[in-house]
């Protein structure tokens, strides 16, 4: 049975740099891509970027400046850096498993970040 | 970017009810279109991918339908499990972008 399982720093400061990372156990690494995506209080979830198991990558154009989306296929992980942050990162971030046609259909717990002086 | 728009916002019904929740793209998504289901704390899981296609698990009183730019999920009788908020997402077109939520609450 796959499991995403999340972690990162939950409480930052403006301008820092915010640094998650998802674990993958029970298998299918290769198989399919993985998806960072967030969802604000109050409002919509937001898809982040997505990586490959090669470590081709496709950001929102909406984040594209501030995102770094990396993969270690030896550990079957993936993290997330979100550069310069603000209140507006404010979020639950989710890492998610993501089909070839680009549904997410297995997802991390979530890890609340919050953006604070 | 392809906007999603939901209707309604919340949704009060009860146990047994029909409940129908809207979801309009931007432009034609053709059959790319997901649902998902999010309980409270927490993640979203898919319920439906291709407009109509239940996922593995997933019990037979969901429904969904549309083309194009309008879709509908149904749940022909609501259980005390369904109450959550419901998300409608378009994978035709980069970036992938999701609808603003459906709530569906007790009455």
């Amino acid at each position: 049975q796959v499991q995403l399982q999340q972690w990162g720093a939950g409480l930052l400061k403006p301008s820092e740099t915010l640094s998650l990372t998802c674990d993958v156990s029970g298998g299918s690494f290769s198989a399919y891509y993985w998806s960072w995506i967030r969802q604000s209080p109050g409002t919509r979830l937001e898809w982040i970027g997505e990586v490959w198991p090669s470590g081709n990558t496709h950001y929102n154009p909406s984040l594209k400046s501030r995102v770094t989306i990396s993969v270690e296929t030896t550990k079957d992980q993936f993290s997330l850096k979100l550069t310069s942050v603000t209140a507006a990162d404010t979020a639950v971030y989710y890492c998610a498993r993501t089909t070839l046609v680009r549904t997410f259909d297995l997802w991390g717990q979530g890890t609340m970040v919050t953006v604070s002086s | 970017d392809i906007q999603m728009t939901q209707s309604p916002f919340t949704l009060s019904a009860s146990v047994g009810d029909r409940v129908t929740i809207s979801c309009r793209a931007s432009d034609s998504v053709n059959d790319w279109l997901a649902w998902y289901q999010q309980r409270p704390g927490k993640a979203p899981e898919l319920l439906i991918n291709k407009v109509s296609k239940l996922e593995s698990g997933v019990p037979s009183r969901f429904s969904g339908s549309g083309t194009g730019t309008e879709f509908t999920l149904t749940i022909s009788s609501l259980q005390p499990d369904d109450f959550a908020t419901y998300y409608c997402q378009q994978y035709r077109t980069f970036p992938w972008t999701f609808g603003q939520g459906t709530k569906v609450e007790m009455k």
